[in-house]
């Protein structure tokens, strides 16, 4: 069974700072990691999809990049804003081996706060 | 072009009761997704409709289901309701089938169980 870890849980930083946030998963059979954010009591708002033969995403301030081999996938903010301050999801699509489809496994989440 | 809607926003039922939640898709898009959130198990799949087809279920009990209609607006229903049901619904719709694709998600229905 897919398991998808993120540390920290939460992570305070002075803005301006660049940062990075870990994901980690059990099974390297994916078909792609996805980098989602989420902000209080709303939905989730996807930031970056990587396929699974990718290496790296960008978009605007933000990089992602997947290690499928060792499980690992980490998401760069650079210069960071208060506006960035949200619970940022990491998700991996794999298949179930019981169920026979695709399963989206998320992690629990990293709740970020960055301090003006 | 609008977004994910999802109705209600709120709700609150007691146990036993059974309750539907319902989501439109972006114009276009014809996969739904469906997920829990709750506090202690993160977000969790439910299952996956395409062209009116459950395509796709996660892990939960038969007391979850769900249809699409022909305009891929998607309903689900929970029946039997335990306090355990209380989380936030999220749906998702995507242009192709599977979830491999981008989602796009809505802003939930919060359901508390009395």
């Amino acid at each position: 069974k897919q398991e998808v870890t993120q540390i920290p849980a939460a992570l305070s930083v002075p803005e301006g700072e660049n940062l990075v946030l870990n994901c980690s998963f059990t099974d390297s059979a994916i078909y792609n990691l996805q980098w989602f954010r989420q902000d209080p009591g709303k939905g989730l708002t996807s930031l970056l999809l990587i396929q699974s033969s990718q290496r790296e995403q960008t978009s605007g301030r933000l990089n992602a990049s997947l290690d499928k081999s060792s499980g690992r996938s980490t998401l760069y903010i650079a210069a960071s804003q208060p506006g960035d301050s949200a619970t940022y999801l990491c998700a991996v699509t794999g298949r179930d081996s019981g169920a026979g489809s695709y399963q989206l496994t998320f992690g629990k989440g990293t709740k970020l706060s960055v301090i003006p | 072009k609008a977004g994910v809607t999802q109705t209600p926003r709120y709700l609150i039922k007691t146990r036993g009761q059974q309750v539907t939640l319902s989501c439109s898709p972006i114009s276009g898009h014809r996969s739904v997704s469906w997920y829990q959130q709750t506090p202690g198990q993160g977000l969790q799949f439910l299952f996956e409709y395409f062209s009116e087809t459950q395509r796709n279920k996660g892990n939960f009990p038969g007391r979850f289901s769900g249809r699409q209609f022909s305009n891929s607006r998607s309903e689900m229903n929970v029946s039997t309701l335990e306090l355990g049901d209380s989380a936030l619904y999220l749906c998702a719709s995507s242009s192709t089938a599977g979830v491999a694709d981008t989602q796009y998600f809505g802003p939930g229905t919060r359901l508390t169980v009395l």
